[in-house]
């Protein structure tokens, strides 16, 4: 399964790192991915990286505000979020081709 | 960007129906398709990929098909659990993109 953690309601300009552990699979042979979808609304992919972490890929969204990073000897994937902005709330989800966690909620908000 | 344009938007069906969804990618994504179902307040859950692929554990009344830029998703003899949000997504490039979502409701 894949557990998200570390959202919270944050003030615009604001900076905070979400948290996706990984248990029960091989974390080190999948390639992972944040995916966030605003309350109501449709699902937006924000970023990717390879399973050893050497090739990173980001959406013009959060690029140069968001970066992806993993930690495969404990089963981890992160994402540091900096700049945030109100239209950056949303649930934030960490998932591969087969596997998807049940989401950690960004509040962004003055 | 590839666009993903699914139809319909919504759909409205009785259980034991058989309902179809099209997704339509705006260039060539090959096989690199898949299909996932959200219910409310609940985290995508991943069905089919790539295109005809069923993940396991899901059942067999779904299926998924199409290749290149035409694909469908069919779901046989409706269940009420069935009720639900479909999405299409592609993975052949970056940024990787999404349909914008079939409902499915009770008729």
């Amino acid at each position: 399964q894949l557990v998200e953690s570390g959202g919270d309601l944050v003030q615009p300009g604001g900076s905070l790192r979400l948290s996706c552990v990984a248990s029960g699979f091989t974390f080190s042979n999948y390639e992972m991915n944040w995916i966030r979808q605003a309350p109501g609304k449709g699902l937006e992919w924000i970023a990717y990286t390879t399973n050893s972490g050497n090739v990173l890929q980001y959406a013009d969204s959060v690029r140069g505000r968001f970066t992806i990073s993993r930690d495969n000897s404990q089963n981890l994937l992160l994402l540091q979020m900096t700049g945030l902005r109100v239209e950056d709330t949303a649930f934030y989800y960490c998932a591969n081709s087969v596997l998807w966690g049940q989401g950690t909620l960004v509040s962004v908000s003055s | 960007d590839i666009q993903m344009t699914q139809s319909p938007s919504s759909v409205s069906a009785s259980v034991g129906d058989t309902v179809t969804i099209t997704c339509r990618a705006s260039q060539n994504i090959g096989n690199w398709l898949g299909w996932l179902q959200q219910k409310p307040g609940k985290a995508p859950k991943p069905l089919v990929y790539p295109a005809s692929s069923l993940q396991s554990g899901v059942p067999s009344r779904f299926s998924g098909s199409g290749s290149g830029t035409e694909f469908t998703l069919t779901i046989v003899s409706l269940r009420p659990e069935d009720y639900a949000t479909y999405y299409c997504h592609q993975t052949s490039t970056f940024p990787r993109t999404f349909g914008g979502g079939t409902r499915v409701d009770i008729k």
